[in-house]
This record gives structure tokens, sequence and C-alpha cells, in this order.
């Protein structure tokens, strides 16, 4: 059982280009979360999936998109990476919506955007 | 929009010493939760609280909810090594939506043996 595994670990891109984060999880969860960890801040919600087929914007969504492609699979999309895009990327998931759902988080993806 | 504050930004302790922190809010929040996150990892949930006034224990950690319902402590006994990492605070204004979870800035837990 591997929870919720991220590819890849660390990238660098340059400004204007474009990539896909890779999230998957194997626990047969329905809901599905991307977040953005900066120095000094919170995690930050950019989009979710709270069931297969759904996708909703979240907190900070400008500049990405998602898809979810089955029940195990949620990527995220950078088309034209920005600076400000420089942080860490974690996926998470959990069994159902709602608070009494505990999320897992992935190991998270270091992007750097020059 | 609304923010989360935890206090104190890091702290190093002893090896044996309690620590205790807090995350307060100027609103109001149903649902609070705490994170803990290892280095070059991904938080992992450590407890879970949902009453005012609530008391949560999970081994050496407790956690409680606090009574305005702006603010929650979380306290560690007898510190060990491998209690070192960033504790984030998480409150939840809404109980169904998780588009509105709030995380906290973090603490960060140094333990010197």
């Amino acid at each position: 059982n591997a929870g919720v595994t991220q590819t890849p670990k660390f990238q660098v891109l340059k400004t204007g280009q474009s990539m896909t984060l890779q999230c998957a999880q194997d626990m047969n969860h329905n809901s599905m979360y991307w977040y953005r960890q900066d120095p000094g801040m919170g995690l930050r919600l950019i989009y979710y999936s709270a069931s297969e087929g759904t996708t909703d914007k979240g907190e900070v969504p400008n500049g990405y998109n998602v898809s979810r492609l089955n029940k195990r699979e949620f990527s995220l999309r950078l088309e034209s990476a920005a600076p400000s895009q420089t942080s860490v990327y974690f996926c998470a998931s959990s069994e159902g919506w709602g608070s009494d759902n505990e999320q897992f988080f992935g190991p998270g993806t270091r992007l750097t955007v020059l | 929009g609304q923010q989360l504050n935890q206090s104190p930004q890091s702290m190093f302790i002893q090896e044996g010493e309690d620590v205790s922190m807090n995350c307060t809010s100027s609103s109001i929040f149903n649902t609070w939760l705490w994170y803990k996150q290892d280095p070059g990892e991904g938080p992992v949930l450590l407890i879970a609280l949902y009453k005012a006034g609530e008391l949560t224990s999970n081994g050496r950690l407790t956690a409680q909810f606090g009574i305005t319902r702006k603010d929650s402590f979380l306290n560690i006994s007898a510190s060990i090594p491998s209690d070192v990492g960033i504790y984030f605070c998480a409150g939840q204004p809404l109980r169904v939506s998780y588009d509105k979870v709030i995380f906290g800035p973090g603490t960060s837990l140094s333990v010197i043996p």
C-alpha cells in the first residue's frame, strides 16, 4: 500500500514552460486535492475533486488546470509557468467529502520556476 | 481573507520537556485539525476536534478546541527527538466543505537531545 504518490519529486522549469504534476492514490478514495505550500504560509488549496468526474476551484486556482483521470489519478497542469508558481505542491486524498474524512498527503513535488 | 495565526513560530527545546503551541483566528471555526509535517514529507493528521471545549489525546499529544471557537491548543508531553517537524493547525468554518479549510503557517519544533 503506497498511499498517495507524486511524480516528479523535484522539477526546475523556465518561465513559460508547461508541465504536469502527477498524483495517484491506491486507497480507493473518492476525493482528491492539490495544495501549494510556500515559506511562512499555510497550505493553500488550488483545486479539488470531490468525486470522480468532478473538479472545483479552491483558493488559488489561477494559472493551473486539473484532470481527474480516473478514481486513482488527479493531475495538476501548469500551462505557462511563472516564477510565482515556485512552491512545494502536495496532493491529498480522502475517503469521502467533509470534515469527518481524514486527508492523506503525498510526499510533495518541489518546483522551481526560473 | 480569513487567516490563522500560530505561535510560537519556532521553538527549540530539550528532550524530555513539555511543549505548548496555539492557533488563533479572528473567525469562528467548527472544526480544528492538527497536522505534523516531517522534513521532506507531506503533513499527517494528528488530532481532529469537532466541539468547543473538546479535549482529545493521541499518545503524548493533547489538543483542545477553545471555548470561544476561535482558538486551539496543542501540547506535547515529554518530547523526544522524533517530535521534530512543523506542526500545522487547520480550521474549517463549515463542516462539510473542504474548500473552506484554512491552514496556519506552522510552528517549527526542534528537539535537542
